[in-house]
Protein backbone atom coordinates (compact mmCIF):
# COMPACT_ATOMS: atom_id res chain seq x y z
CA UNK A 1 0.00 0.00 0.00
CA UNK A 2 2.11 2.99 -1.16
CA UNK A 3 1.92 5.92 0.73
CA UNK A 4 3.38 9.20 1.76
CA UNK A 5 5.55 9.73 4.55
CA UNK A 6 6.36 12.90 6.55
CA UNK A 7 8.78 13.13 9.34
CA UNK A 8 8.05 14.56 12.10
CA UNK A 9 4.54 14.13 12.99
CA UNK A 10 5.05 16.72 15.40
CA UNK A 11 7.69 19.48 16.23
CA UNK A 12 7.81 22.03 18.62
CA UNK A 13 10.12 24.49 18.26
CA UNK A 14 11.08 28.58 19.87
CA UNK A 15 10.80 30.92 17.47
CA UNK A 16 14.21 31.83 15.38
CA UNK A 17 14.88 28.08 15.49
CA UNK A 18 15.44 26.70 12.30
CA UNK A 19 12.44 23.72 11.39
CA UNK A 20 13.33 20.78 8.48
CA UNK A 21 10.43 18.84 7.68
CA UNK A 22 10.69 15.44 5.13
CA UNK A 23 8.73 14.20 2.48
CA UNK A 24 9.16 10.45 0.89
CA UNK A 25 6.99 10.84 -2.11
CA UNK A 26 5.15 7.48 -3.70
CA UNK A 27 7.71 5.72 -5.52
CA UNK A 28 7.37 6.60 -8.83
CA UNK A 29 5.24 10.01 -8.33
CA UNK A 30 6.80 13.43 -11.01
CA UNK A 31 4.82 15.89 -9.26
CA UNK A 32 4.83 16.45 -5.02
CA UNK A 33 3.29 19.87 -2.76
CA UNK A 34 3.57 21.34 0.36
CA UNK A 35 0.65 22.67 1.36
CA UNK A 36 0.37 24.28 4.91
CA UNK A 37 -3.33 24.09 6.61
CA UNK A 38 -4.29 26.76 9.56
CA UNK A 39 -7.79 27.28 10.71
CA UNK A 40 -7.67 30.81 9.41
CA UNK A 41 -6.59 30.01 6.18
CA UNK A 42 -7.53 26.40 5.49
CA UNK A 43 -5.23 24.74 3.23
CA UNK A 44 -3.27 27.05 1.08
CA UNK A 45 -0.67 25.74 -1.39
CA UNK A 46 3.31 26.45 -0.81
CA UNK A 47 5.11 25.08 -3.38
CA UNK A 48 5.14 21.92 -6.16
CA UNK A 49 7.56 20.70 -7.64
CA UNK A 50 7.44 18.34 -11.27
CA UNK A 51 10.32 16.04 -11.82
CA UNK A 52 12.20 17.90 -8.82
CA UNK A 53 11.99 21.00 -10.52
CA UNK A 54 10.70 23.90 -8.65
CA UNK A 55 7.52 24.96 -10.50
CA UNK A 56 5.91 27.32 -8.62
CA UNK A 57 6.60 28.88 -5.19
CA UNK A 58 4.62 31.67 -4.89
CA UNK A 59 2.89 30.87 -2.05
CA UNK A 60 5.58 30.70 0.18
CA UNK A 61 7.29 33.21 2.12
CA UNK A 62 10.48 33.75 0.17
CA UNK A 63 12.60 35.31 3.24
CA UNK A 64 12.45 32.41 5.96
CA UNK A 65 10.59 29.20 3.17
CA UNK A 66 12.17 26.87 1.23
CA UNK A 67 11.70 23.85 -0.81
CA UNK A 68 13.77 21.35 -2.32
CA UNK A 69 14.27 17.75 -3.32
CA UNK A 70 16.71 16.31 -3.48
CA UNK A 71 16.18 13.31 -5.31
CA UNK A 72 13.10 11.57 -6.32
CA UNK A 73 12.65 10.40 -2.90
CA UNK A 74 12.83 13.23 -0.77
CA UNK A 75 11.17 16.78 -0.58
CA UNK A 76 12.25 19.15 2.23
CA UNK A 77 10.68 22.29 3.46
CA UNK A 78 12.68 24.66 5.65
CA UNK A 79 11.85 27.28 7.59
CA UNK A 80 14.51 29.43 8.99
CA UNK A 81 14.03 31.51 11.76
CA UNK A 82 10.21 30.13 12.26
CA UNK A 83 7.88 32.22 13.88
CA UNK A 84 4.89 31.61 15.90
CA UNK A 85 2.47 32.67 12.79
CA UNK A 86 4.00 29.48 11.27
CA UNK A 87 2.84 27.17 13.10
CA UNK A 88 0.25 24.91 11.13
CA UNK A 89 0.14 21.40 10.07
CA UNK A 90 2.09 20.84 6.68
CA UNK A 91 1.23 18.78 4.31
CA UNK A 92 3.32 16.81 1.56
CA UNK A 93 1.19 15.69 -1.47
CA UNK A 94 2.33 13.74 -4.54
CA UNK A 95 0.83 12.92 -7.47
CA UNK A 96 1.65 11.74 -11.17
CA UNK A 97 0.79 13.42 -14.22
CA UNK A 98 0.62 10.28 -15.93
CA UNK A 99 -1.51 7.28 -14.27
CA UNK A 100 -1.69 4.17 -16.42
CA UNK A 101 -1.26 6.19 -19.56
CA UNK A 102 -4.10 8.36 -18.30
CA UNK A 103 -3.74 12.14 -16.84
CA UNK A 104 -4.36 11.57 -13.44
CA UNK A 105 -4.90 15.49 -11.20
CA UNK A 106 -5.48 12.98 -8.03
CA UNK A 107 -2.82 14.10 -5.22
CA UNK A 108 -2.37 11.83 -2.51
CA UNK A 109 -1.58 13.66 0.86
CA UNK A 110 0.94 12.62 3.92
CA UNK A 111 -0.21 12.52 7.62
CA UNK A 112 1.23 15.81 8.11
CA UNK A 113 3.34 17.63 10.13
CA UNK A 114 1.82 19.63 13.39
CA UNK A 115 4.56 22.69 13.76
CA UNK A 116 4.04 24.73 16.56
CA UNK A 117 6.46 27.84 17.10
CA UNK A 118 6.41 29.64 20.58
CA UNK B 1 -5.42 15.42 16.04
CA UNK B 2 -5.33 18.55 14.10
CA UNK B 3 -8.49 20.70 14.15
CA UNK B 4 -9.07 22.11 10.86
CA UNK B 5 -11.69 25.19 11.68
CA UNK B 6 -13.21 26.00 14.65
CA UNK B 7 -15.79 28.31 12.43
CA UNK B 8 -16.37 25.27 9.51
CA UNK B 9 -20.10 25.03 8.49
CA UNK B 10 -21.10 22.10 10.14
CA UNK B 11 -23.60 19.33 9.02
CA UNK B 12 -25.31 17.16 11.32
CA UNK B 13 -26.73 13.74 9.78
CA UNK B 14 -28.86 11.12 11.51
CA UNK B 15 -26.89 7.63 10.45
CA UNK B 16 -28.28 5.74 7.75
CA UNK B 17 -29.56 9.02 6.01
CA UNK B 18 -28.28 10.68 2.96
CA UNK B 19 -26.09 14.12 3.27
CA UNK B 20 -25.71 16.27 0.59
CA UNK B 21 -22.21 18.73 1.08
CA UNK B 22 -22.77 22.29 -0.92
CA UNK B 23 -19.05 23.97 -2.48
CA UNK B 24 -18.93 27.23 -4.32
CA UNK B 25 -16.32 27.49 -6.93
CA UNK B 26 -14.45 30.50 -7.60
CA UNK B 27 -13.25 30.41 -11.01
CA UNK B 28 -15.15 29.84 -13.88
CA UNK B 29 -12.40 29.02 -16.08
CA UNK B 30 -11.88 25.81 -13.61
CA UNK B 31 -12.58 22.50 -15.94
CA UNK B 32 -11.44 19.81 -13.41
CA UNK B 33 -13.09 19.07 -9.56
CA UNK B 34 -11.87 16.90 -6.64
CA UNK B 35 -14.04 16.48 -3.76
CA UNK B 36 -11.60 15.34 -0.47
CA UNK B 37 -12.56 13.88 3.13
CA UNK B 38 -10.02 14.72 6.19
CA UNK B 39 -10.69 12.75 9.27
CA UNK B 40 -8.75 14.00 12.56
CA UNK B 41 -5.01 13.59 12.71
CA UNK B 42 -4.82 12.59 9.10
CA UNK B 43 -4.09 14.22 5.89
CA UNK B 44 -6.68 14.89 2.93
CA UNK B 45 -8.04 11.52 0.84
CA UNK B 46 -9.58 11.68 -2.43
CA UNK B 47 -13.15 10.48 -2.64
CA UNK B 48 -14.29 11.60 -6.24
CA UNK B 49 -13.64 13.76 -9.05
CA UNK B 50 -15.44 15.14 -11.87
CA UNK B 51 -14.66 16.92 -15.52
CA UNK B 52 -16.67 19.88 -16.50
CA UNK B 53 -17.44 17.88 -19.59
CA UNK B 54 -19.88 16.03 -16.90
CA UNK B 55 -22.81 17.29 -14.34
CA UNK B 56 -23.06 14.17 -12.47
CA UNK B 57 -20.84 10.80 -11.61
CA UNK B 58 -21.19 8.35 -9.54
CA UNK B 59 -18.88 5.97 -7.11
CA UNK B 60 -19.59 3.85 -4.23
CA UNK B 61 -22.30 5.74 -2.30
CA UNK B 62 -21.10 9.27 -3.41
CA UNK B 63 -22.36 11.45 -6.18
CA UNK B 64 -20.82 14.51 -7.43
CA UNK B 65 -22.99 16.92 -8.87
CA UNK B 66 -21.80 19.94 -10.98
CA UNK B 67 -23.31 23.11 -12.09
CA UNK B 68 -21.04 25.33 -14.34
CA UNK B 69 -24.09 27.67 -14.36
CA UNK B 70 -23.70 29.30 -11.19
CA UNK B 71 -20.62 27.34 -10.28
CA UNK B 72 -21.38 25.01 -7.79
CA UNK B 73 -20.33 21.59 -6.36
CA UNK B 74 -22.26 19.16 -4.44
CA UNK B 75 -21.33 15.98 -2.70
CA UNK B 76 -23.83 13.25 -1.87
CA UNK B 77 -23.34 10.53 0.37
CA UNK B 78 -25.92 7.85 1.16
CA UNK B 79 -26.69 5.76 3.85
CA UNK B 80 -24.23 8.47 5.81
CA UNK B 81 -22.41 6.09 8.35
CA UNK B 82 -20.21 6.96 11.47
CA UNK B 83 -17.18 6.48 9.42
CA UNK B 84 -18.43 9.38 7.31
CA UNK B 85 -17.48 11.64 10.23
CA UNK B 86 -14.56 14.27 8.64
CA UNK B 87 -14.15 17.33 7.04
CA UNK B 88 -14.78 17.51 3.48
CA UNK B 89 -13.44 19.49 0.81
CA UNK B 90 -14.13 20.64 -2.58
CA UNK B 91 -10.89 21.34 -5.10
CA UNK B 92 -11.23 22.97 -8.14
CA UNK B 93 -8.39 23.24 -10.97
CA UNK B 94 -7.32 23.79 -14.82
CA UNK B 95 -6.53 20.39 -16.14
CA UNK B 96 -4.97 22.40 -19.09
CA UNK B 97 -2.35 24.05 -16.82
CA UNK B 98 -0.53 23.73 -13.59
CA UNK B 99 -2.01 20.96 -11.56
CA UNK B 100 -2.45 23.51 -8.97
CA UNK B 101 -5.60 22.66 -6.49
CA UNK B 102 -7.84 25.41 -5.11
CA UNK B 103 -9.40 24.22 -2.05
CA UNK B 104 -12.77 25.44 -0.49
CA UNK B 105 -12.22 26.36 3.46
CA UNK B 106 -14.37 22.94 4.02
CA UNK B 107 -17.45 21.21 5.64
CA UNK B 108 -17.84 19.20 9.08
CA UNK B 109 -20.04 16.60 8.72
CA UNK B 110 -20.92 14.73 11.92
CA UNK B 111 -22.90 11.84 11.69
CA UNK B 112 -25.58 11.16 14.70
CA UNK B 113 -25.96 7.55 15.88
Amino acid sequence: DARVTQTPRHKVTEMGQEVTMRCQPILGHNTVFWYRQTMMQGLELLAYFRNRAPLDDSGMPKDRFSAEMPDATLATLKIQPSEPRDSAVYFCASGSRLAGGLLSYEQYFGPGTRLTVT
Amino acid sequence: GESVGLHLPTLSVQEGDNSIINCAYSNSASDYFIWYKQESGKGPQFIIDIRSNMDKRQGQRVTVLLNKTVKHLSLQIAATQPGDSAVYFCAETLSSGTYKYIFGTGTRLKVLA
